[in-house]
């Protein structure tokens, strides 16, 4: 079936100090979306991207769809501790129905 | 993510009950969905509707059910026969491809 990886698992990082996740499919996305889940919590919808080569920010976060439609990486700058949590890719074939990625946490030291 | 209620938050069922997991949303989406998702796993898609009346099984639906007889409702039985239902339990909705919205989840333990 369809799969959605992303890497790396965890990540810790220095306050200040840039991160990146990257997002993986096995077949070609209609569109990628990004969510942020805090420990305890729900997950939360970031963005959406649906062209090729899309790029888009939102303060210090950073989100890139592959020219091929089937990776994507989201990059946060001068990480704060209000980042940590952990980030998932959700990508759609078709249809209403999406796969979710495996998740990267954050961990982010003061 | 307001618009989604899921009750109870937390849940405690003993082995070879059924339980019922509540999910409502005032949203007006079509499409609703129930994720498992297990400790410092992923989410795992188990039933969604995009229409009342109308549901589709995911990727682990063995020993649940659900049902959708209402445009705002979308609740989910686990049953006797699910295994290892201890799990955090997510439902979401949306109104397009994505951009899914989620409740603030049920966690279910066996006990």
């Amino acid at each position: 079936g369809q799969q959605v990886m992303q890497i790396p698992q965890y990540q810790h990082v220095q306050e200040g100090e840039d991160f990146t996740t990257y997002c993986n499919s096995s077949t070609t996305l209609s569109n990628i979306q990004w969510y942020k889940q805090r420990p305890g919590g729900h997950p939360v919808f970031l963005i959406q991207l649906v062209k090729s080569g899309e790029v888009k920010k939102q303060k210090r976060l950073t989100f890139q769809f592959g020219e091929a439609k089937k990776n994507s990486s989201l990059h946060i700058t001068a990480t704060q501790t209000t980042d940590v949590g952990t980030y998932f890719c959700a990508g759609s074939i078709t249809g209403n129905q999406f796969y979710f990625g495996t998740g990267t946490s954050l961990t982010v030291i003061p | 993510d307001g618009g989604i209620t899921q009750s109870p938050k937390y849940l405690f069922r003993k082995e070879g009950q059924n339980v019922t997991l509540s999910c409502e949303q005032n949203l007006n989406h079509d499409a609703m969905y129930w994720y498992r998702q297990d400790p410092g796993q992923g989410l795992r898609l188990i039933y969604y509707s995009q229409i009342v009346n109308d549901f589709q099984k995911g990727d682990i639906a063995e020993g649940y059910s659900v049902s959708r007889e209402k445009k705002e409702s979308f609740p989910l039985t686990v049953t006797s026969a699910q295994k290892n239902p201890t799990a955090f339990y997510l439902c979401a909705s949306s109104i397009e491809p994505g951009k899914a919205f989620f409740g603030q989840g049920t966690r279910l333990t066996v006990v």
